[in-house]
């Protein structure tokens, strides 16, 4: 099984400030013929189903809002919230397609400082 | 517009097999390239996993559950069926059902709200 390592577990951060959450996996997710990562970003909020964000490790899902990015290569991805928003508290999970099992992250929850 | 919903028992007992039902509309899983998944969440934890089933009627399994697993569709009723045998407390959780969108594409991009499965005697 391939391992998703997130860091950190949690972080607080002030509203307008940046957010930054790194995604580690145990093998490459590159797939050398077509260059792609099979690497996806999710959000859940408390009660909530998890909500797709990114896909192909930086392609934007329709209707995330664009201060949210996804970015990375082979084994270490990062997503970043430029300009934390109220509405962005939530915890974070990553996600490995490249073989299954579709394995996730542990989850990082980010908080308002 | 797009929904699936989970239905099932709210609580099993251990040893027991647990069935769970997904009942989508808005998509189709004869379509090429789509897929249905079953993932779940302990309280308070990470999401795990489970099975999927493609349009095609390939299916796989999580390694770690998959001799305790069986999935299967049925076209006509827009629904897809989990059962998992030998029911432990540990497997509480809450069981999700979720579209895989398209080929090579298995990521979740539409989920269910979920039911909350508890496992005690």
């Amino acid at each position: 099984d391939i391992v998703m390592t997130q860091s950190p577990d949690s972080l607080a951060v002030s509203l307008g400030e940046r957010a930054t959450i790194n995604c580690k996996s145990s093998q490459s997710v590159l797939y050398n013929s077509n260059r792609k990562n099979y690497l996806g970003w999710y959000q859940q909020k408390p009660g909530q189903p998890p909500k797709l964000l990114f896909y192909w490790a930086s392609t934007r899902q329709s209707g995330v809002p664009d201060r949210f990015s996804g970015s990375g290569s082979g084994t270490d991805f990062t997503l970043t919230i430029t300009s934390l928003q109220a509405e962005d508290v939530a915890v974070y999970y990553c996600q490995q397609y490249y073989n299954p099992p579709y394995t996730f992250g542990q989850g990082t929850k980010v908080e308002i400082k | 517009q797009i929904t699936l919903k989970e239905s099932g028992p709210t609580l099993v007992k251990p040893t027991q097999t647990l069935t769970l039902t997904c009942t989508f509309s808005g998509f189709s899983l004869t379509t090429s390239g789509v897929g249905v998944a079953w993932i779940r969440q302990p309280p308070g934890e990470a999401l795990e996993w489970l099975a999927i089933i493609y349009w095609d009627g390939e299916e796989r399994y999580s390694p770690s559950l998959k001799n305790r697993l069986t999935i299967t569709k049925d076209t006509s009723k827009n629904q897809v069926v989990l059962t998992m045998t030998n029911m432990d407390p540990v497997d509480t959780a809450t069981y999700y059902c979720a579209r895989r969108p398209a080929h090579s594409l298995n990521i979740f991009d539409l989920w269910g709200r979920g039911t909350l499965v508890t496992i005690s005697s």
